[in-house]
């Protein structure tokens, strides 16, 4: 199974200051890796498809980039509601995995 | 507007039984696969099966394959996952999850049910 490998665990960030979250694989998935945000309670929402691809509706703010086995997702200027969880999904190989996520806080 | 609604969870003894349904409107259900996804409490996702738009192909994670099986009815618009052997590790909250395109390796989920709660415990 490919394992993805999220960092930091927790990222403590002010609102207006820029996010970079990693995801990294444990073999190459090419650029068939997404991104989704978490809300406590909620159902994750997808952002990012295929490494790089806004998902419908999703703000401009939020960026992806990376292929083979390294990805970040950016957050270009946090607003309040993008404090969550956020993980990585591969579909490169079945099993689907996602990682272990990263929680973004207020500092 | 895409909906799917879970139902089916509860708590159930080791070794029991239980059957998942959603519901999904708001697009041509046939075209789409569709999957569960589970999240333990305080844990991250958890992909445990998918299935084709036709239902003809099946993919289950090693942790639940022999024990689960899903299923969909097309004519009803109507996802199952039928599961035995319950162990304690399957508690979770379970979704059901649409996939983003019906383009076929399109394995990302642009709609989520609200998730149902499957608790196994004595």
């Amino acid at each position: 199974d490919i394992v993805l490998t999220q960092s930091p665990a927790t990222l403590s960030l002010s609102p207006g200051e820029r996010a970079t979250l990693s995801c990294r694989a444990s073999q190459s998935v090419s650029t068939y890796l997404a991104w989704y945000q978490q809300i406590a309670g909620q159902a994750p929402r997808l952002l990012i498809y295929d490494a790089s691809n806004r998902a419908t509706g999703i703000p401009a703010r939020f960026s992806g980039s990376g292929s083979g086995t390294d990805f970040t997702l950016t957050i270009s200027s946090l607003e309040p509601e993008d404090f969550a969880v956020y993980y990585c999904q591969q579909r490169s190989n079945w099993p689907l995995t996602f990682g272990q996520g990263t929680r973004l806080e207020i500092k | 507007e895409v909906q799917l609604l879970e139902s089916g969870g509860g708590l159930v003894q080791p070794g029991g039984s239980l059957r998942l349904s959603c519901g999904a409107s708001g697009f041509t259900f046939s075209s789409y696969g569709m999957s569960w996804v589970r999240q333990a409490p305080g844990k991250g996702p958890e992909w445990v099966s998918a299935i084709s738009g036709s239902g003809v192909n099946t993919y289950y994670a090693d942790s639940v394959k022999g024990r689960f099986t899903i299923s969909r009815d097309n004519s009803k618009n109507t996802l199952s996952l039928q599961m035995n052997s319950l162990r304690a590790d399957d508690t979770a909250v379970y979704y059901c999850a649409k996939r983003i395109a019906p383009t076929l390796g399109q394995n990302y989920f642009d709609s989520w049910g609200q998730g149902t709660l499957v608790t196994v415990s004595s």
